[in-house]
C-alpha cells in the first residue's frame, strides 16, 4: 500500500499562476485534510473533507480552493499563487468521519512562488 | 477553540540525556492529544496518543508522554536520546464533542541531539 501520495514533490511558480495539488490515497479512509507547514508556526488546516462529497474551510482558506474528487483523491488549488503561500504543503487522512482519529500524512509537497 | 502551546522552540542535547518536551493547550471540554514525530526530510508520523484511560502512553522508540489534566499539559518524555531522535516534534489536540473536530498543532519544537 502506498498510504498517503503527494504530486508533485517540488513547484516553483510565479506569483499569478494557477497550479492544483494531488492527493490520492489508497487506505479507505474518509478524512482528507490539506495543512501547510511554515517556519514556526507548526501545521495549519487550510481546507478538511470529513467525507467525501464535502469539504469545508480551515484556519487558513484565503487564496485555496479544493475538490474531493471521489474517496481517493483531494486536490487543492491555487487559482493565482503569490509569494505569501510558499510553504511545504501536507495531505493527511483520517479514518472516519471525526477528526479525533488519527491522522496520516503524505510526503509533502514543496512550493515556490516568486 | 483550542490552541496549543510548546514553550521550546529548539532543543539541543547530547546523546544519552534524558528529554522533556513541553505541551500545554487550551480547551475546556474533554481532548484527545498527540505527538507527532518529522525526521528530517520526512513527512509527519505518529509518535504516540492519548485518547482515555492510563494518562501515562507509551509510543515508539522509548516516547512516553503524560497527560495532566489539572496542568493541561501532555509533556513528551525520553530517557536516553539518540541520534536518530533528532528531528522536529509536534503536539496536537482535538476536542471531543458531537460533530467533526479537527486537529490542532503546536509550533513544534527542533530538536538537535549531538553525537
Amino acid at each position: 500500500n502506498a498510504g498517503v501520495t503527494q504530486t508533485p514533490k517540488f513547484q516553483v511558480l510565479k506569483t499569478g499562476q494557477s497550479m492544483t495539488l494531488q492527493c490520492a490515497q489508497d487506505m479507505n479512509h474518509n478524512s482528507m485534510y490539506w495543512y501547510r507547514q511554515d517556519p514556526g508556526m507548526g501545521l495549519r488546516l487550510i481546507y478538511y473533507s470529513a467525507s467525501e462529497g464535502t469539504t469545508d474551510k480551515g484556519e487558513v482558506p484565503n487564496g485555496y480552493n479544493v475538490s474531493r474528487l471521489n474517496k481517493r483523491e483531494f486536490s487543492l488549488r491555487l487559482e493565482s499563487a503569490a509569494p505569501s503561500q510558499t510553504s511545504v504543503y501536507f495531505c493527511a487522512t483520517s479514518p472516519g468521519g471525526e477528526g479525533a482519529d488519527t491522522q496520516y500524512f503524505g510526503p509533502g509537497t514543496r512550493l515556490t512562488v516568486l | 477553540a483550542q490552541s496549543v502551546s510548546q514553550h521550546n522552540h529548539h532543543v539541543i542535547l547530547s546523546e544519552a540525556a534524558s528529554l522533556e518536551l513541553g505541551c500545554n493547550y487550551s480547551y475546556g471540554g474533554t481532548v484527545n492529544l498527540f505527538w507527532y514525530v518529522q525526521y528530517p526530510g520526512q513527512h509527519l508520523q505518529l509518535l504516540l496518543k492519548y485518547f482515555s484511560g492510563d494518562p501515562l502512553v507509551k509510543g515508539i522508540k522509548g516516547f512516553e508522554a503524560e497527560f495532566i489534566k489539572s496542568k493541561f499539559s501532555f509533556n513528551l518524555r525520553k530517557p536516553s536520546v539518540q541520534w536518530s531522535d533528532t528531528a522536529e516534534y509536534f503536539c496536537a489536540v482535538t476536542g471531543v464533542n458531537t460533530g467533526f473536530q479537527k486537529l490542532v498543532f503546536g509550533t513544534g519544537t527542533r530538536l538537535l541531539v549531538s553525537p
